[in-house]
């Protein structure tokens, strides 16, 4: 089974902090994806990663960056996180962009404070 | 960029009685229109898929419909049971580029 997991279920974090989301595949995906998912707003793309070192802007990037120096992981970072941010973060991978299954994790519920 | 509208935000249905989710898309270019299920508290996951090539799709009790010629897209499912209940995004996509969802529709099935 393919699995997607995150480093944290909940985060609470203060106005104006660094803040990290980690993303692990296991199943040696070339494609991962950070969305955002908010009530009646769907699964909003972030940013997405092709290849280890390469990375795309979605449809919502802004106050957001990413990392991917390697495969298995992806980064979303957050240079100054505020209260607009507060989300349920999910990160998914797939073999293929679009033309193949995404696989997704369980998701970081973030409240900025 | 493609944009993906989805309706309608909430449905709710009798068990055994089915459910109709449709879905319209802007870019005449796209050709995946997958469906994700998200039940309560856990990940999306893939419950079927079509391509531009075909109209019709069926997985037991779930099918989807494509017309291309309007650019929308219907998820079906029939004779439904407790389990169905979830939250249901459309997608739609042009070759190697992203996935645009739909906003999501709440499916509640009643006993």
């Amino acid at each position: 089974d393919v699995k997607v997991t995150q480093s944290s279920r909940y985060l609470v974090k203060r106005t104006g902090e660094k803040v990290f989301l980690e993303c692990v595949q296991d199943m040696d995906h070339e494609n991962m994806f950070w969305y955002r998912q908010d009530p009646g707003l769907g699964l909003r793309l972030i940013y997405f990663s092709y290849d280890v070192k390469m990375k795309e802007k979605g449809d919502i990037p802004e106050g957001y960056s990413v990392s991917r120096e390697k495969k298995e992981r992806f980064s979303l970072i957050l240079e100054s996180a505020s209260t607009n941010q507060t989300s349920m973060y999910l990160c998914a991978s797939s073999l293929l962009v679009a033309r193949g299954e995404q696989y997704f994790g369980p998701g970081t519920r973030l409240t900025v404070t | 960029g493609e944009n993906v509208e989805q309706h309608p935000s909430t449905l709710s249905v009798q068990e055994g009685d089915s459910a109709v989710i449709k879905c319209t898309y802007s870019d005449s270019a796209s050709n995946y229109f997958p469906w994700y299920k998200q039940e309560l508290g856990k990940r999306p996951q893939l419950i079927i898929d079509i391509r531009s090539n075909v109209g019709e799709k069926k997985d037991q009790r779930i099918a989807v419909t494509l017309n291309k010629t309007a650019k929308h897209f219907s998820l079906h499912i029939t004779e439904t049971q407790p389990e169905d209940s979830a939250v249901y995004f459309c997608a739609a996509s042009f070759g190697n580029e992203k996935l645009t969802f739909g906003t999501g529709t709440r499916l509640t099935i009643i006993p």
